[in-house]
């Protein structure tokens, strides 16, 4: 299995701030990577998908960068409606497989 | 739009059978693939597996051994058994749809509401 490491696990950020979030996976998945949000009690969304090509309706102050094994999901301008919880996951090969997460909190 | 709406009960005894139902409307359940996703309290995803409309379907090796799922097109829904659960199967359970964003890319961009399933006598 691929195995998919963030960092940092959590982080605290004040609105208006730019966040980077880091997402290396364990072997080559070219990029074929994907970013969900997930607020509590509420399913993931899909954010970002094929690294940086960004899902219809999701506002640009999200972008995706990264290739091979090291990827980066950055927001711009952090907004109130963003913190939540932030998941990589690979497509490259079955099984599919995730990332712990990254919470975004309010400092 | 299209939908996924969750179906299946919230407890289950331990040895005995998880099934759950996922029926999608607003749109099509021909051409997708529709996948299983769980998420144990407080904890990150793990994908269960997919099956494809036509029936074929992809594992997760962790869980393959107890896994079974199958599609009826005829009723727009597709589902999930998993036989001898124990505590470890306590976790919310997403259906969702594996659509290919790009040629051989796919991704998660459909889920359903989730349905919290405990394991407990």
């Amino acid at each position: 299995d691929i195995q998919m490491t963030q960092s940092p696990s959590s982080l605290s950020a004040s609105v208006g701030d730019r966040v980077n979030i880091t997402c290396r996976a364990s072997q080559s998945i070219s990029n074929y990577l994907n970013w969900y949000q997930q607020k509590p009690g509420k399913a993931p969304e899909l954010l970002i998908y094929t690294t940086s090509s960004l899902q219809f309706g999701d506002p640009s102050r999200f972008s995706g960068s990264g290739s091979g094994t090291d990827f980066t999901l950055t927001i711009n301008s952090l907004q109130p409606e963003d913190f939540a919880t932030y998941y990589c996951q690979q497509s490259f090969s079955t099984p599919r497989t995730f990332g712990q997460g990254t919470k975004v909190e309010i400092k | 739009q299209v939908q996924l709406q969750q179906s299946g009960p919230g407890l289950v005894k331990p040895s005995e059978t998880l099934s759950l139902t996922c029926t999608v409307s607003g749109g099509s359940i021909s051409g997708y693939y529709w996948s299983w996703i769980r998420q144990p309290p407080g904890k990150g995803l793990e994908w269960i597996g997919y099956i494809y409309n036509s029936g074929s379907a992809n594992y997760n090796p962790s869980l393959r051994s107890r896994l079974t799922m199958s599609v009826d097109a005829s009723k727009m829904q597709f589902s999930l058994r998993l036989t001898s659960v124990t505590a470890a199967d306590t976790a919310v359970y997403y259906c969702a749809r594996d659509e290919v964003m790009t040629p051989l890319h796919h991704a998660f961009d459909m889920w359903g509401q989730g349905t919290m399933v405990t394991v407990s006598s």
